[in-house]
């Protein structure tokens, strides 16, 4: 049962223009979201996270936007870049119980910038 | 220097061999985990470990192991590696940095791919 969704696995828009990703999760308890960034041959890298508590956080050009009721979040990014290619990983967390801060991951959406 | 480093980056092994894999940070975290990537499953979680004495089962545990040497120092091993462990496996840090608040995003490593033949 995955609790954390990612249903679209790629992803093509055109440069300068906005990419959004989608992410739902069944786990009511999840209270923390994260993005990562995976380049081929590279680890992945946080890009940008938001608290329960917050439904907007936005860094440069990168926004994400947590619709609890939904249970869902988008990532923004305005404008695509040809280097923003990668496969971008939702994430999630619940802190409570023993598996306090443990992430679980969504399976990745691969986005294809093209110039 | 990267803040988490991995060793070895690239390995092939034969059926049956025991392999070990190792992570080590600078970041100062108290949390370390290893997780497993396979094409189309996504990041999946094997052992983490929030302190040197505490060890705990992730999703996937089975057929791997665990050793936590110190705060810095996480290493992960295949007793008698199989086809089905070839895989491109990620260490990753979390937690507080001395006495400061903690927080749950973590920090990766490069990854090791792991191919058994």
């Amino acid at each position: 049962d995955q609790q954390v969704k990612q249903n679209s696995p790629s992803l093509s828009v055109q440069e300068g223009r906005i990419s959004i990703l989608n992410c739902d999760y069944t786990n009511s308890m999840f209270d923390y979201f994260l993005w990562y960034k995976k380049y081929p041959a590279e680890g992945p890298t946080f890009l940008i996270s938001i608290s329960s508590i917050k439904d907007k956080n936005e860094d440069g050009r990168f926004t994400v936007f947590l619709n609890k009721s939904a249970k869902h979040l988008s990532l923004h990014i305005v404008p695509s870049q040809p280097g923003d290619s990668a496969v971008y990983f939702c994430a999630a967390s619940a802190n409570y119980g023993g598996s306090q801060g443990n992430l679980i991951f969504g399976k990745g959406t691969k986005l294809s910038v093209k110039p | 220097d990267a803040d988490v480093t991995q060793t070895p980056r690239n390995r092939i092994t034969k059926t049956g061999k025991r392999i070990m894999l190792e992570c080590s940070q600078t970041k100062g975290h108290d949390r370390m985990y290893w997780y497993r990537q396979d094409p189309g499953l996504g990041l999946r979680l094997i052992y983490y470990s929030f302190d040197v004495k505490d060890i705990n089962k992730g999703e996937i545990s089975d057929g791997y192991s665990v050793s936590r040497q110190a705060q810095a120092k996480f290493s992960l091993s295949l007793e008698s590696a199989i086809p089905n462990q070839t895989a491109l496996y990620f260490c990753a840090t979390s937690g507080r940095v001395g006495a400061g608040p903690s927080t749950d995003t973590q920090y990766f490593g490069p990854g090791t791919r792991l191919t058994v033949l």
